[in-house]
């Protein structure tokens, strides 16, 4: 079965960074993009942007634009979001979720990590 | 960016009520690629309706969504217990997809 399994909590400082992780199994991991949503305490579901997992092209969110990398190692099958610059704006649970579809960008989420929080906390 | 709007914010009903949710785009949502998610509280979002009006697998059928261009609809024929929970609409038709603030069924 389809699993995507995320990183633990994260607590950090204002200016930071943090790199969470996603590890997928029970699919060929190449096959599917892979998105990242946040959802801040109470809030509603934010976008942040989207990796291929064949061939690591990525979108972002414009507001995330310059502070937000997303990568793959194949290898392990595992994506990352790393987010520097942190703020006290930045603290949510912090979700990937993989693409329903194999083919092309245009694919909703299906399966979805259990989330990460991360705290920005001076 | 296309911006979603959800209507209403808060919907009250008793469980046997159909609900209706409605999300509004700022512009047409390409191919019809808008996406329901159902919520329930520190859990992920779950994927209920793609495209639409297609049914994720395992979903029940008094689940239905309707609708194209800059008006979709979600449908819950009969609430169920466990369908009180908070719906998100996404579209995922543009370079950069966007969600709606959400619609909260509770139970009156």
């Amino acid at each position: 079965q389809v699993q995507l399994v995320q990183s633990g909590a994260e607590v950090k400082k204002p200016g930071a960074s943090v790199k969470v992780s996603c590890k997928a199994s029970g699919y060929t991991f190449t096959s599917y993009g892979i998105s990242w949503v946040r959802q801040a305490p109470g809030q509603g579901l934010e976008w942040m942007g989207w990796i291929s997992a064949y061939n690591g092209n990525t979108n972002y969110a414009q507001k995330l634009q310059g502070r937000v990398t997303m990568t793959t190692d194949t290898s392990t099958s595992t994506a990352y979001m790393e987010l520097r610059s942190l703020r006290s704006d930045d603290t949510a649970v912090y979700y990937c979720a993989r693409d329903l579809g194999s083919s092309g960008y245009y694919q909703p989420g299906v399966y979805w990590g259990q989330g990460t929080l991360v705290t920005v906390s001076s | 960016e296309i911006v979603l709007t959800q209507s209403p914010g808060t919907l009250s009903l008793s469980p046997g009520e159909r609900a209706t949710l409605s999300c509004r785009a700022s512009q047409s949502v390409s191919s019809s690629y808008l996406a329901w998610y159902q919520q329930k509280p520190g859990q992920a979002p779950r994927l209920l309706i793609y495209g639409a009006s297609s049914r994720a697998t395992g979903i029940p059928d008094r689940f239905s969504g309707s609708g194209s261009g800059t008006d979709f609809t979600l449908t819950i024929s009969r609430l169920e217990p466990e369908d009180f929970a908070v719906y998100y609409c996404q579209q995922y038709g543009s370079s950069r997809r966007t969600f709606g603030p959400g619609t909260k069924v509770d139970i009156k």
